[in-house]
């Protein structure tokens, strides 16, 4: 079955500290990778995508970046975080039939920037 | 990346009345229309999508009603229950990976 992990699940950090988000998959082979951020009352918002290995495409300018080091690991990264950082990051990947369906969301990571 | 509007932001309703939450779409290429159900501090969850070639789909008590010419598309749930109770995304798929764009949410709330 397909399975999504990241951790950590909460994260407190001051500003200007460095950060490392790890997202996972499991049971599915070359999916494409979503991150979003979900800020406290707001949507979602899509930070990053990829469709493969070491490609990475970049939707909202900002001091984040995208990694994807093997199929299934997609990682966020920041070196110096703002206080706007903080918000309610969600991977995900596409399940169902062709790309263009449902997106399948992981248990997220709920990062606090102080 | 394209626009998706949502109201209400917030809605309150008596258990076992229903409830209508309405989305627009800006990019006339979107052809698949999810909505998500986010319980406080869980990840959003799928709870009934529509395509484009559908005018109509129905689960038990939700609904969703989609509307090509005029780019919009709306949520129905009947019977509400406090369980319902939750914040709700619309979303229609781009041409950025394939990936989502989302509402802003609306927050139901039923009251027994």
């Amino acid at each position: 079955s397909q399975t999504i992990h990241q951790w950590p699940a909460t994260l407190v950090q001051p500003v200007g500290s460095p950060l490392s988000l790890e997202c996972t998959v499991e049971g599915t082979s070359n999916p494409n990778l979503y991150w979003y951020r979900q800020a406290a009352g707001r949507g979602l918002q899509l930070l990053f995508y990829s469709v493969g290995i070491g490609q990475i495409s970049s939707e909202v300018p900002q001091n984040l970046s995208a990694s994807r080091p093997q199929d299934r690991q997609f990682i966020l990264s920041s070196k110096k975080l703002l206080l706007s950082d903080s918000g309610f990051y969600l991977c995900a990947f596409p399940t169902g039939a062709g790309v263009s369906g449902e997106q399948f969301f992981g248990p997220g990571t709920r990062l606090t920037v102080l | 990346g394209e626009n998706v509007e949502q109201h209400p932001s917030t809605l309150s309703v008596q258990e076992g009345d229903s409830a209508v939450i309405k989305c627009t779409y800006s990019d006339s290429a979107s052809n698949y229309f999810p909505w998500y159900k986010q319980e406080l501090g869980k990840r959003p969850q799928l709870i009934i999508d529509i395509r484009s070639n559908v005018g109509e789909k129905k689960d038990q008590r939700i609904a969703v009603t989609l509307n090509k010419t005029a780019k919009h598309f709306s949520l129905h749930i009947t019977e509400t229950q406090p369980e319902d109770s939750a914040v709700y995304f619309c979303a229609a798929n781009s041409n950025s990976g394939y990936a989502l764009n989302f509402g802003k949410g609306t927050s139901l709330l039923v009251t027994p």
